[in-house]
């Protein structure tokens, strides 16, 4: 079955510089990579998705990039602030011919921005 | 607002006790899922429902019980059987079949300790 590693497992930046966060999967039918931002207490919010038709997704400060070659993907976070300070999650999900599989979560990146 | 709904926040279980989390959505979607989430481990797939009246076993579903008798409703039961029931439980959904968006939504979870 598909199997999603993310790196790294934590990441702290100084306020205004760049994120990256980096993930590979191992399935190449895998044709949908979402992301999630997870506050403290709360639950994960999707923050950009990509599909496998498309090599780059960009949304204000947040892009994502997707080598499909590769088998990997991965989230650009420009201008850094402090409230982007969570946790992240790729995952990645197999088209069935139809009907889409499970999302598989990669185990998630800690970002600290520090002021 | 559509959304999905979790209660309790926090919850305390007695060792040897069943317990019950809810989980409610008003968004219309097939599926719904049932995570667990501890520190350094992700998030983990205890069962998944895509229709009413039908469920399956994720990754660790041992100790877990669920039903889906509503398409709103996909409550989880800890069993007694699961020996370290202490955990950020989460709850999601998603649109199924040709949907275009297959991102899940997910509750603001269910954080259960036992005491």
């Amino acid at each position: 079955g598909e199997n999603v590693e993310q790196h790294p497992s934590t990441l702290s930046v100084q306020e205004g510089d760049s994120a990256v966060i980096k993930c590979t999967y191992s399935d190449s039918a895998s044709n949908y990579f979402p992301w999630y931002k997870q506050e403290l207490g709360k639950g994960p919010q999707l923050i950009i998705d990509i599909r496998s038709n498309v090599g780059e997704k960009k949304d204000q400060r947040i892009a994502v990039t997707l080598n499909k070659t590769a088998k990997h993907f991965s989230l650009h976070i420009t201008e850094t602030q402090p409230e982007d300070s969570a946790v992240y999650f790729c995952a990645a999900s197999i088209d069935y011919g139809g009907s889409q599989g499970n999302l598989i979560f990669g185990k998630g990146t800690k970002l600290s921005v520090k002021p | 607002d559509g959304g999905i709904t979790q209660s309790p926040k926090y919850l305390f279980r007695k060792e040897g006790q069943n317990v019950t989390l809810s989980c409610e959505q008003n968004l219309n979607h097939d599926a719904m899922y049932w995570y667990r989430q501890d520190p350094g481990q992700g998030l983990r797939l205890i069962y998944y429902s895509q229709i009413v009246n039908d469920f399956q076993k994720g990754d660790i579903a041992e100790g877990y019980s669920v039903s889906r008798e509503k398409k709103e409703s996909f409550p989880l039961t800890v069993t007694s059987a699961q020996k370290n029931p202490t955990a950020f439980y989460l709850c999601a959904s998603s649109p199924t079949g040709t949907a275009l968006n297959y991102g899940y939504t997910f509750g603001s979870g269910t954080r259960l300790t036992v005491v």
